[in-house]
């Protein structure tokens, strides 16, 4: 079975600033997708950004980065120039393809003025 | 992007009762569709993936009795608690896959909030 392990329950960041939540998973599979989700106060389940494991580039979407490191089996994202609106629930997924995704416990983003 | 309903939104009903939840899929067909329940403040866990037109698979520990999925469109999954208790009350979310969509992604609907008195 594969898990995901985010061990971070609570993160801070000022308004501007950058911030790197963590996430590792354990697989056996070579072909994979791993994705964070964002989930604010209003629960509607927010996809962040996506990267297929057969991808050595680390995806990207505006503000928020990935660090893609398939043999250390981890995935962290780092949002930059943070802002208000960030604040959220952050969730770390993995999924074999075809298959539901298995969420990580979450780490809850705080943003500061 | 593809759009995701769930209904209702919130429902508080007596224990005992039977609630149903719908999740349609407004802009896509999808083969495939997921329910999650999660409870305050933990992570969304799978209760079943349902496939159209053929039976749910259940996750371990949840009661296909109790939880009924059915799948009868490309459009539509329902999810009935049947007699519910207080400890079903919980945040009931649901997915849904597109056909022959990439990347294995899925659009969640809003949630359905559960409360049994």
């Amino acid at each position: 079975a594969q898990t995901v392990t985010q061990s971070q329950p609570e993160m801070s960041v000022q308004e501007a600033e950058t911030v790197t939540l963590s996430c590792t998973y354990d697989t056996s599979e070579s072909d994979y997708y791993l994705f964070w989700y964002k989930q604010p106060p209003s629960r509607q389940m927010i996809l962040v950004i996506r990267q297929e494991a057969y991808k050595q580039q680390n995806a990207t979407e505006n503000r928020f980065s990935v660090n893609f490191q398939k043999a250390a089996k981890s995935f962290s994202l780092k949002i930059s120039d943070s802002q208000l609106g960030d604040a959220a629930m952050y969730f770390c997924a993995y999924a074999n393809s075809g298959y539901a995704l298995n969420f990580g416990k979450g780490t809850s983003l705080l943003v500061t003025p | 992007g593809a759009v995701v309903s769930q209904h209702p939104s919130r429902v508080i009903c007596k224990s005992g009762t039977s609630v149903k939840i719908e999740c349609r899929s407004l802009d896509f067909q999808a083969t495939t569709m997921f329910w999650y329940r999660q409870f305050p403040k933990q992570s969304l866990m799978l209760m079943a993936t349902s496939n159209e037109g053929s039976k749910a698979t259940y996750e371990q520990g949840v009661e296909k009795d109790k939880f009924l999925i059915n799948h009868a469109s490309l459009t539509l999954s329902t999810l009935t608690v049947t007699s519910a208790h207080p400890e079903d009350s919980s945040f009931y979310i649901c997915s849904a896959r597109a056909s022959g969509g990439p990347y294995n992604e899925q659009f969640f609907g809003p949630g359905t909030r559960l409360t049994v008195l």
